[in-house]
């Protein structure tokens, strides 16, 4: 059974920092792997997806890689912001599965 | 335009009541997914659906049933509340069921049972 855990549970840096957000799962035998961000009383809004062929994928500041064989990705921001204050999950999918999620990282930009 | 929206936002009522919410998408998608986020923020799978066929059932009480009229539309209806029942509904969808398509959630739907 896939399991995914995330490390910090909580993270809090000053603006201007670059910061790694961690993820691992147990079963390396992933399809894919994609990053959400959840604002308070908000849905999640997907990042970046990492399909199992590639290494990593970038948006903006956002850089996301992907380890299979050792089940772990990170999730790189770059330049925080106070705007990046949100929950961060990442999610892996097996084939004929549906997506697994890790617990969150929340994450506090300070001003 | 809100590419998935759920109704209500917030839901109150009393355990044994029975209770529906709502969910549209306006993005052409294939398939929807109900998902349940508990008090620790755990996000599971609970339904997911493909042109309006089940193809995902979790272990989830049968008190829960989810029916998709068409494939822009999947609503959860929950009979016999309980107080356990007490979560945050998201509703999803994504273009296909082939796993590269990234997951669109609705704004959620915070349900107390009292």
């Amino acid at each position: 059974k896939q399991e995914v855990t995330q490390i910090p549970a909580a993270l809090s840096v000053p603006e201007g920092e670059n910061l790694v957000l961690n993820c691992s799962f147990t079963d390396s035998a992933i399809y894919n792997l994609q990053w959400f961000r959840q604002d308070p009383g908000k849905g999640l809004t997907s990042l970046l997806l990492i399909q199992s062929s590639q290494r990593e994928q970038t948006s903006g500041r956002l850089n996301a890689s992907l380890d299979k064989s050792s089940g772990r990705s990170t999730l790189y921001i770059a330049a925080s912001q106070p705007g990046d204050s949100a929950t961060y999950l990442c999610a892996v999918v097996n084939y004929g599965q549906n997506f697994v999620f890790g617990p969150g990282t929340r994450l506090s930009v300070l001003p | 335009d809100t590419a998935v929206s759920q109704t209500p936002k917030y839901l109150v009522t009393q355990m044994g009541n029975d209770k529906s919410i709502k969910c549209e998408q306006n993005l052409g998608h294939d398939t929807m997914y109900w998902y349940k986020q508990d008090s620790k923020k755990f996000l599971k799978i609970m339904f997911s659906y493909n042109n309006k066929e089940l193809i995902i059932n979790e272990t989830v009480p049968n008190r829960f049933s989810p029916k998709s009229p068409d494939k822009a539309h999947l609503n959860l209806h929950i009979n016999s509340l309980e107080l356990g029942d007490s979560a945050v509904y998201f509703c999803a969808s994504s273009r296909t069921v082939s796993y590269n398509s990234p997951l669109h959630f609705g704004n959620g739907t915070r349900l107390t049972v009292t």
